[in-house]
């Protein structure tokens, strides 16, 4: 079992809509989740991050913690054209090295 | 924010000859800094952590003397890759974790260098 697992995708909407990106992870013991974006050819920017139970909200962002789930998600409301990339979910197992997904392709539509 | 520099965001050149790559954290101290390696449409993977004054920790399959790397100091490493062959072609990225509070909880990344081996 992969340590952090996503859906490659592609994932497809159209410009407006909400889009959410989901991620699992395997480490019980993990305490901090990142959500980091990257445009092709570019460095990952970090977006959200999050450490406790329930939402977290940032501008059209929402990010999601389910730690008995062992679940993270990130919405994005009113996608523009410009969300367009790949969507790195992150987790830091023990503090000290960080751990990616594969990371979700998300195409939005104009 | 935080800011990580990488030189240089690109490199060409001839196989058998080596590279180096640096990491600059320019308004923090840098702890811990990482090294990633990415392939096309691929995710990050982990090649190595490295700890100001310490080895590096090298990822399984990774090879130490291939791919060196010093952190000098808090605010600087650097990724040789040596003896470069087309394989090691990839989008090389080091990230950073800081020392103190604010920018010891993420990663901030480097912009990345782009390897060409001819």
């Amino acid at each position: 079992q992969k340590e952090v697992e996503q859906n490659s995708g592609p994932l497809s909407v159209p410009e407006g809509a909400i889009a959410s990106l989901n991620c699992t992870y395997s480490d019980r013991g993990s305490q901090s989740f990142f959500w980091y974006r990257q445009y092709s050819g570019k460095s990952p920017e970090l977006i959200m991050f999050i450490y406790s139970n329930g939402d977290k909200e940032d501008g059209r962002f929402t990010a999601q913690l389910n730690k008995a789930s062992q679940y993270v998600s990130l919405l994005i409301r009113d996608s523009q054209p410009s969300d367009s990339a790949t969507y790195l979910c992150a987790v830091n197992p023990n503090n000290n090295d960080m751990r990616f997904g594969a990371g979700t392709r998300l195409t939005v539509k104009p | 924010g935080a800011v990580v520099s990488q030189h240089p965001s690109r490199v060409i050149c001839k196989s058998g000859t080596s590279v180096k790559i640096e990491c600059r954290s320019l308004d923090f101290q840098a702890t811990t800094m990482f090294w990633y390696r990415q392939f096309p449409k691929q995710s990050l993977m982990l090649m190595a952590t490295s700890n100001e004054g310490s080895k590096a920790t090298y990822e399984q399959g990774v090879e130490k003397d291939k791919f060196l790397i010093n952190h000098a100091s808090l605010t600087l490493s650097t990724l040789t890759v040596t003896s470069a062959h087309p394989e090691d072609s990839s989008f090389y990225i080091c990230s950073a974790r800081g020392l103190h509070r604010g920018t010891n909880e993420k990663l901030f990344f480097g912009s990345g260098t782009q390897l060409s081996v001819l």
